[in-house]
């Protein structure tokens, strides 16, 4: 069975830039999750989908970031404008909806901004 | 508000050497509790659920155990491969999910 997949997986960009992060979650997975994981501290919930739909994004700083997944598969997180403290790992997780809810998490994107 | 707390925040033991790590948590309406490893510039790894105070679950060297206020990871004879952060993280009634700090294992050969 094929893992949770993520591109790109090291990214450095200027302040004031734009990136953008790929995750394409474990097949038959309908919950899709984003975290962010600063060096040292667990990951952080930024937004949660069950298919196309948010069901929570309250630690999401939607004046930078936004994220969106079409067709109830892959997703895409965006930062615009980057700032320095936004220098983390991105981490991409998907689960089942019920029954059983352990999440299994891609390898990351590194991100620095200078 | 919603809190785990893991301790130690790093651990070093001589190979070999068993000890515990501590998860401890506040969270409304716990409907199960979530064991990972993660390696240094990888994702983390799914290694236990625990769902009620009481239930315990063996993987290797790792044992895992439940209260209603704590869990604990349980290391016997570790080895140099086990060394990695371990993430606890309770999943609450309001479906959410929610990471400790870790615990940073070091093994010596």
């Amino acid at each position: 069975e094929a893992g949770v997949a993520q591109s790109p997986r090291y990214k450095i960009i200027e302040k004031r830039q734009s990136v953008a992060f790929w995750c394409n979650p474990i097949s038959g997975h309908a919950t899709l999750y984003w975290y962010q994981q600063i060096l040292g501290q667990g990951p952080k919930l930024l937004i949660q989908f069950q298919n196309n739909g948010v069901v929570d994004d309250s630690q999401l700083p939607k004046d930078r970031f936004s994220a969106e997944r079409l067709k109830g598969v892959d997703s895409t997180l965006k930062i615009q404008p980057a700032k320095l403290e936004d220098s983390a790992v991105y981490l991409c997780a998907s689960s089942f909806t019920q029954g059983r809810y352990e999440q299994y998490f891609g390898p990351g994107t590194r991100l620095t901004v200078t | 508000e919603d809190q785990v707390t893991q301790s130690p925040e790093a651990l070093r033991l001589q190979e070999g050497e068993s000890s515990s790590l501590n998860c401890s948590y506040t969270v409304s309406g716990l409907r199960g509790l979530f064991w990972y490893r993660q390696d240094p510039g990888k994702g983390p790894e799914f290694l236990f659920t625990l769902y009620s105070a009481g239930e315990e679950k063996e993987k290797e060297r790792l044992k895992a155990t439940l209260t209603k206020k704590e869990s604990f990871l349980h290391i016997t004879a570790p080895k140099p491969e086990d060394s990695a952060t371990y993430l606890c993280a309770p999943h609450t009634g309001g479906f959410k999910t929610i990471f400790g700090a870790g615990t940073r294992l070091f093994v010596k050969a």
